[in-house]
């Protein structure tokens, strides 16, 4: 692995379903990062973590949860799918405060929920 | 509260210079962040700005005004392979990054 990936690339589920989106970074970042982005829109903040064992909610958390296992992975779960979750999401990692917090972003996934 | 502004689209010839302007305002401020991204892709880091003035790395530039919440990207000897969409980005006092939406650069010959 070099850098960050993300996994499915893309994926059409059913709404209401449960589905986990998942990522690795092996560049051994403290922080790791859920966004989402849609047409028209920045990117805004799923959830985040600042280190292994910690995790905070980012501007749109509603429907998404995550957890921090160790360093390297960060899966966020759809519980229960529904069509405005249908989006990118991207995955970004980084060393954290200071002008050590250029984040890296994993390729995305792109989600369609039906 | 929080927010970045950036022009939706902008158009420039191939070996021109372009200006990308971006207006912030965030709880705090530690910095401001220019990234790219390309169709289809993932946003790739280009410059952070925390101090005024102008930081230049190759053919591109970043200047900021902290008094002005204002920050450009400037890109010189423009190829294109610069046609991309740029994203300006704030990081608040809580260290999170407030994106804008985005400008797509449209280059042609």
């Amino acid at each position: 692995i070099a850098g960050i990936t993300q996994a499915p690339t893309s994926q059409i589920l059913a709404a209401g379903r449960r589905m986990t989106l998942r990522c690795t970074q092996d560049m051994r970042h403290n922080a790791m990062y859920w966004y989402r982005q849609d047409l028209g829109l920045g990117l805004r903040l799923i959830h985040y973590s600042n280190t292994a064992g910690t995790t905070g909610k980012g501007e749109v958390p509603d429907g998404y949860s995550v957890s921090r296992a160790n360093t390297d992975d960060f899966p966020l779960t759809l519980a229960s799918a529904v069509p405005s979750q249908t989006s990118v999401y991207f995955c970004a990692s980084g060393n954290g405060r200071g002008d050590t917090d250029t984040q890296y972003f994993g390729p995305g996934t792109r989600l369609t929920v039906l | 509260g929080q927010n970045i502004d950036q022009p939706t689209e902008m158009t420039a010839t191939e070996g021109a210079i372009v200006q990308i302007n971006c207006t912030y305002q965030t709880s705090g401020f530690n910095g401001l962040f220019w990234y790219q991204q390309h169709a289809g892709e993932a946003p790739t880091f280009l410059s952070y700005n925390v101090l005024d003035g102008l930081e230049e790395k190759g053919r591109f530039s970043s200047f900021l005004s902290r008094s002005k919440g204002y920050s450009y990207l400037l890109l010189k000897e423009l190829q294109m392979k610069d046609s991309a969409s740029y994203l300006c980005a704030g990081l608040d006092s809580n260290y999170q990054l407030i994106w804008g939406a985005g400008t797509k650069l449209i280059i042609k010959p």
